[in-house]
């Protein structure tokens, strides 16, 4: 079965400082990873995913993230944050063969002027 | 892609009462997925539901609680009934994108319910 570990609930930066959200993965076969993006009283919005093509994905808004199969790792990063990248940030994983997303605890992102 | 409208956005309920959300895609699927998403916590898969079948439910969430209906390819209702403030959370549908390539799941805004 797959499982996703987002390290951090909370994450706070300054503006225009590196933004790295982290996001360990469990699965017993290549899946597919997702970052999702949920700003306040809104749904979902993908960020960018992983379908075993590239390891390196980059994404909407300036993001990217690395697949790294030895450390079953899929860590958000972006070089430089914005004020509206304020918002709550999920990793889901998805078995190529399985219909079922399973979604990780979230991290909120906190951009300090 | 897909894109998918709800209904309500939100919605302000008596406890014991029953609240029907609408969820309609631009676009015929096979499956759709209900998700709630508590007060500050992640999204959590109620069920999933398929055209022409039963809804199929995910541990610790049941029928009568939680019926679903699916009359087409294009539209699925979530009920929750008889409520408690314990259901305070947003609900969102969700489908799978219908383009060759499509790997990602897309999402309606969801209906936020606040149970009183």
């Amino acid at each position: 079965a797959q499982s996703v570990t987002q390290l951090g609930s909370h994450v706070s930066v300054s503006e225009g400082a590196l933004v790295l959200l982290r996001c360990n993965y469990s699965s017993s076969v290549p899946p597919y990873l997702f970052w999702y993006v949920q700003y306040p009283n809104q749904g979902l919005q993908l960020l960018l995913k992983y379908t075993s093509a590239a390891t390196l994905v980059k994404g909407i808004n300036g993001f990217e993230a690395e697949f790294k199969k030895s450390e079953t790792s899929f860590h958000l990063t972006k070089p430089s944050a914005h004020m509206s990248d304020a918002a709550e940030y999920f990793c889901a994983v998805k078995g190529q063969g399985a219909q079922k997303l399973v979604f990780g605890q979230g991290t909120r992102l906190t951009i300090n002027p | 892609s897909a894109v998918i409208s709800q209904k309500p956005s939100r919605d302000i309920c008596q406890r014991g009462t029953s609240l029907t959300i609408q969820c309609q895609v631009d676009s015929q699927v096979t499956m759709m997925f209900w998700y709630r998403q508590q007060p500050g916590q992640s999204l959590t898969l109620i069920a999933t539901a398929n055209q022409g079948s039963e809804a199929t439910y995910e541990s610790g969430f049941v029928i009568d609680k939680f019926p679903i209906s699916r009359p087409n390819l294009t539209f699925s209702t979530l009920t929750v009934s008889n409520m408690s403030p314990e259901d305070s959370s947003i609900y969102l549908c969700s489908v799978y994108g219908t383009q060759r390539g499509d790997t990602e799941a897309f999402f309606g805004q969801g209906t936020r319910l606040t149970v009183v």
